[in-house]
C-alpha cells in the first residue's frame, strides 16, 4: 500500500537554486494537492490539480510551479529558492467527491540557506 | 471557504474520553465536516467525516449538532498515541477549488499518562 509518495524527504538548498519535489500516488485519484506548513501553523495550499493537464493556484503559489502530465504524478518546482520557502511540504490526493478522504504523503522538509 | 473555530489546545488523561469541539456557524447545507489529525513530524491523516448524522468508525465518533453549526470529535479512550493536532475542516462539493481542504491551526491534544 504505497499511497502518496514524496521525494526527497529532506533537502537543503542554497538561495537562488532550483529543485523539484516529486509526488506520486497509486490510487488513481483525480485530485492532487501541494501544501506547505510553516512551524506552528496549519497547512496552506500552494497548487492543486483536478486531473491530468489541469492545475490551478491555491493560497500561496508565488515562487512555485506545478505540472500534471499523468494522473499519478504531480511534481512541485521551486524556482530561485528563497529563505521564505523553508518549510515542510505535503503532497495529497483524493477522489473527486467532497465526501472522500484526502490522503497525505509523509512530507518533504526543505531548508533554504 | 466557510471557517471553523477550534480551541488552541486541550488536555486529557490516558484512557479517558476526549471531546474536541469545533464551531462552524457559516457552514452551507452541502458542506461535509472532516476531521484530520497530525502526529508530530507526520502528514495529516484522516479521522472521520460526516454531513448531517452522527458517525462512528474504529478511530472515533463524530457528533454533529442538529443545526450543523458545530460538531464534536469524540475519542472514546485516549491513548498516548492520540496526542496530535486535530483539524476540523469543511469541504464543499461545489467542485474545482472547493474540493480542497482549508486548514486552520487546529487543536493540540496533550494526553497525560
Amino acid at each position: 500500500n504505497a499511497g502518496v509518495t514524496q521525494t526527497p524527504k529532506f533537502r537543503i538548498l542554497k538561495i537562488g537554486q532550483s529543485m523539484t519535489l516529486q509526488c506520486t500516488q497509486d490510487m488513481n485519484h483525480n485530485y492532487m494537492y501541494w501544501y506547505r506548513q510553516d512551524p506552528g501553523m496549519g497547512l496552506k495550499l500552494i497548487y492543486y490539480s483536478v486531473g491530468a493537464g489541469i492545475t490551478d493556484k491555491g493560497e500561496v503559489p508565488n515562487g512555485y510551479n506545478v505540472s500534471r502530465s499523468t494522473t499519478e504524478d504531480f511534481p512541485l518546482r521551486l524556482e530561485l529558492a528563497a529563505p521564505s520557502q523553508t518549510s515542510v511540504y505535503f503532497c495529497a490526493s483524493s477522489e473527486s467527491s467532497s465526501g472522500n478522504t484526502i490522503y497525505f504523503g509523509e512530507g518533504s522538509w526543505l531548508t533554504v540557506v | 471557504d466557510a471557517k471553523t473555530t477550534q480551541p488552541n489546545s486541550m488536555e486529557s488523561n490516558e484512557e479517558e474520553p476526549v471531546h474536541l469541539p469545533c464551531n462552524h456557524s457559516t457552514i452551507s447545507g452541502t458542506d461535509y465536516i472532516h476531521w484530520y489529525r497530525q502526529l508530530p513530524s507526520q502528514g495529516p491523516e484522516y479521522v472521520i467525516h460526516g454531513l448531517t448524522s452522527n458517525v462512528n468508525n474504529r478511530m472515533a465518533s463524530l457528533a454533529i449538532a442538529e443545526d450543523r453549526k458545530s460538531s464534536t470529535l469524540i475519542l472514546h479512550r485516549a491513548t498516548l498515541r492520540d496526542a496530535a493536532v486535530y483539524y476540523c475542516i469543511l469541504r464543499s462539493p461545489l467542485g474545482g477549488s472547493n474540493y480542497k481542504l482549508t486548514f486552520g491551526k487546529g487543536t493540540l491534544l496533550t494526553v497525560n499518562p
